[in-house]
């Protein structure tokens, strides 16, 4: 079985502030690890994703997510968020049979 | 990637009815999933919608309630009957692209159901 824990229902952060966004995961076989962002009232959109390779994964609109197979880790980070970030963020999960394990969201909410 | 539509994007039913949902995608995809994400909470897989056969349904989900249909390998219905309150969700559909390497899914934009 796969589970994703993401620790924080909620992150409020200012403006041009850096922001980190957890997740924690478990699974018995390997996995790859994705982070998706839903705008209000929108579909989900993919940040960024962890195949293989470089375990530091830049993904679109500044964000980049590190994952650290030994504390089971994913976490999302931004160096300076603007108000337009302000979404919820979902990490997700799949093993070979592509069907998601998604986490219970994170709401980011970005202030002035 | 896959760019994914659904019909309709919203709708209002009253309850004991049953609605279809559609979901195209603009090139030919393995995979298919439908999700159920309900009001405040995270997406939950309903089922795999297989081609040409059956879907494959998680736990919780059964095909009386959710019948699933895939005439091909671009197309996809989800059917909510005998709908109930406690259907009112946003159901998405989504979809397997890029080639046997990979495991992203792209999400169609769902459908909103307020059931009364």
């Amino acid at each position: 079985a796969q589970s994703v824990t993401q620790l924080d229902s909620q992150v409020p952060v200012f403006e041009e502030a850096p922001v980190e966004l957890r997740c924690n995961y478990s699974s018995s076989v390997s996995v790859y690890l994705f982070w998706y962002v839903q705008y209000p009232n929108q579909g989900l959109q993919l940040l960024l994703k962890y195949l293989s390779g470089s375990t530091l994964v830049k993904g679109i609109n500044g964000f980049e997510a590190e994952f650290n197979k030994s504390q089971t880790s994913f976490h999302l980070r931004k160096p300076s968020v603007h108000i337009s970030d302000t979404a919820e963020y979902f990490c997700a999960i799949t093993g070979t049979a592509s069907k998601l394990t998604f986490g219970t969201g994170t709401r980011l909410q970005v202030t002035l | 990637s896959a760019v994914i539509s659904q019909k309709p994007s919203r709708d209002i039913c009253q309850r004991g009815t049953s609605l279809t949902i559609q979901c195209q995608v603009d090139s030919q995809v393995t995979m298919m999933f439908w999700y159920r994400q309900q009001p405040g909470q995270s997406l939950t897989l309903i089922a795999t919608a297989n081609q040409g056969s059956e879907a494959t349904y998680e736990s919780g989900f059964v095909i009386d309630k959710f019948p699933i249909s895939r005439p091909n390998l671009t197309f996809s219905t989800l059917t909510v009957s005998n709908m109930s309150p406690e259907d009112s969700s946003i159901y998405l559909c989504s979809v397997v692209a890029g080639g046997p390497s990979y495991n992203e899914q792209f999400f169609g934009p769902g459908t909103r159901l307020t059931v009364l």
